[in-house]
């Protein structure tokens, strides 16, 4: 079965530290993409990257970077966490074109206190 | 910069009915795509309508779109309380440099009472 996996479902960090939140695709997919989740807010668009080495930013990119050194494989890294960095992250895979849907990982909910 | 709105926030029915949950969106788009998410894990792609086409079937999920009305619409026929969780619908956004992403609406919460 073909999936995204995220490292993990649930985090706490403090204040300060730096996280890393891990992304691996099994479907060879071009396309690999950050998300928070937030109520009211919906899902918005951290940053992503349609190739390995490269990426883009997508509408919230402050505080976070990205590193994708693997084609399956995309972080997410939190420089310094924040207590309004706590949210829901959902990474997700695609291949490149216009008429795909993406492939979502379980979600990982970060606590920042 | 929400493209999707979904119409109603929140919708609950019992078994066996119907449930219709809607969508608006506001620039021209390539293709819209319906996602399901249960609650607290990830979204699940449930099927993708093009620009061209008017409907759509898969299984219990009929999916239309008015282009000149910038809607779609998702009917979930015959639901079961499984089908409890929130939907999303999500449209394709050019970057610049030609790379699409997606851009969600908020959601509708729909809840199936045995």
């Amino acid at each position: 079965d073909v999936k995204v996996t995220q490292s993990s479902r649930y985090l706490v960090k403090r204040t300060g530290e730096k996280v890393f939140l891990e992304c691996v695709q099994d479907m060879d997919h071009e396309n690999m993409f950050w998300y928070r989740q937030d109520p009211g807010l919906g899902l918005r668009l951290i940053y992503f990257s349609y190739d390995v080495k490269m990426k883009e930013k997508g509408d919230i990119p402050e505080g976070y970077s990205v590193s994708r050194e693997k084609k399956e494989r995309f972080s997410l890294i939190l420089e310094s966490a924040s207590t309004n960095q706590t949210s829901m992250y959902l990474c997700a895979s695609s291949f490149i074109g216009l008429n795909y849907g993406y492939t979502f990982g379980s979600g990982t909910r970060l606590t920042v206190v | 910069s929400q493209q999707g709105e979904e119409d109603p926030q929140a919708l609950s029915i019992q078994e066996g009915e119907n449930a219709t949950m809607n969508c608006s969106y506001k620039t021209s788009i390539n293709n819209l795509q319906w996602y399901r998410q249960n609650s607290g894990r990830g979204l699940v792609h449930l099927i993708l309508i093009r620009s061209n086409e008017r409907e759509k079937h898969s299984g219990r999920l009929r999916v239309t779109l008015d282009t000149s009305k910038k809607s779609s619409s998702l009917l979930i026929t015959a639901s079961r309380a499984a089908d409890t969780a929130s939907y999303f619908c999500a449209t394709v956004s050019m970057f610049s440099g030609g790379y699409n992403k997606l851009i969600f609406g908020a959601g509708t919460r729909l809840a199936v009472h045995p």
